[in-house]
C-alpha cells in the first residue's frame, strides 16, 4: 500500500485565492511527521511546513496552513491568497520512527501535485 | 557549511563505467539520507545513515548501488557498471537529529546521465 497518496497530478488557482492540495497517508504508528515540501522549476526542495501526529492544534507558517484530520489520515496543505510564486511542484512526506531503533525512519514521499497559480 | 552540498551538479558517463556521487551534509547532522527523483515524480528513498551506521539500504535497487559515510559526516554513493535505467536526479539529504519532527534539508542534486 502507498504510504502518501496525493490524488491531484494538478492543480489550478486564481491568484490571490486560497487553494488545498491533499495528501493522505498510511501508518500504524502513534508517533510520525507529516511534511510539505515545495520544489520549484529550479529543482529545489524547499520545506513548508510540519504537523506532529501529537500535536492538537493545526500548523501555520505565514500563508501555509495544515488541515490535519488524524482520524482520516489527511494532511491537506492549504495556501492562501495564492502568488504567481506558488507555483511549484508540492510534495507531502512521512516520517515514521523505528521499532528497532526507536529513532525516526526516513521521509517517505507522496508523488507531488502540480500547482499552476494563473494571473 | 551552509546548506547540503552535492557533487558533481552534473555527470554524464557512458554505460558500463562506475560512478560516485558526493554529499556533504550540513555540519553537526546526525542523519543522512539518499534519494532518487525521476523528472515528475517524488522522491525515491534509497538509503540512510545515522552517524557512520547504514541504518536503512532497502531502497537500493540492486547491488550495483553502494554508499556508505565512514566518518559520520560526507557520504558517496557509489554506481558501478551504470545502465541508462539509472539516469535521474540524486538527491542527498540531511537533518539534525533523528527525531520524528526534525525536517529534512536537500542538496541541489546530482543530475546523472548514462549514454
Amino acid at each position: 500500500a502507498q504510504k502518501i497518496t496525493q490524488t491531484q497530478p494538478g492543480m489550478f488557482v486564481q491568484e490571490k485565492e486560497a487553494v488545498t492540495l491533499d495528501c493522505t497517508y498510511d501508518t500504524s504508528d502513534q508517533s510520525y511527521g507529516l511534511f510539505w515540501y515545495k520544489q520549484p522549476s529550479s529543482g529545489e526542495m524547499i520545506f513548508l511546513i510540519y504537523q506532529g501526529s501529537y500535536d492538537e492544534q493545526n500548523a501555520t507558517e505565514g500563508r501555509y496552513s495544515l488541515n490535519f484530520q488524524k482520524a482520516r489520515k489527511s494532511a491537506n496543505l492549504v495556501i492562501s491568497a495564492s502568488q504567481l510564486g506558488d507555483s511549484a511542484m508540492y510534495f507531502c512526506a512521512m516520517r515514521e520512527r523505528s521499532i528497532s531503533s526507536g529513532s525516526a525512519r526516513q521521509l517517505t514521499f507522496g508523488s507531488g501535485t502540480q500547482l499552476t497559480v494563473l494571473p | 557549511g551552509a546548506g547540503v552540498s552535492q557533487s558533481p551538479r552534473y555527470k554524464v558517463t557512458k554505460r558500463g563505467q562506475d560512478v560516485a556521487l558526493r554529499c556533504d551534509p550540513i555540519s553537526g547532522h546526525v542523519s543522512l539520507y539518499w534519494y532518487r527523483q525521476a523528472l515528475g515524480q517524488g522522491p525515491e528513498f534509497l538509503t540512510y545513515f545515522n552517524y557512520e551506521a547504514q541504518q536503512d539500504k532497502s531502497g537500493l535497487p540492486n547491488d550495483r548501488f553502494s554508499a556508505e559515510r565512514p566518518e559520520g559526516s560526507i557520504s558517496t554513493l557509489t554506481i558501478q557498471r551504470t545502465e541508462q535505467r539509472d539516469s535521474a536526479m540524486y538527491r542527498c539529504a540531511s537533518s539534525l537529529d533523528k527525531g520524528v519532527r526534525t525536517e529534512a534539508f536537500f542538496g541541489q542534486g546530482t543530475r546523472l546521465t548514462v549514454v
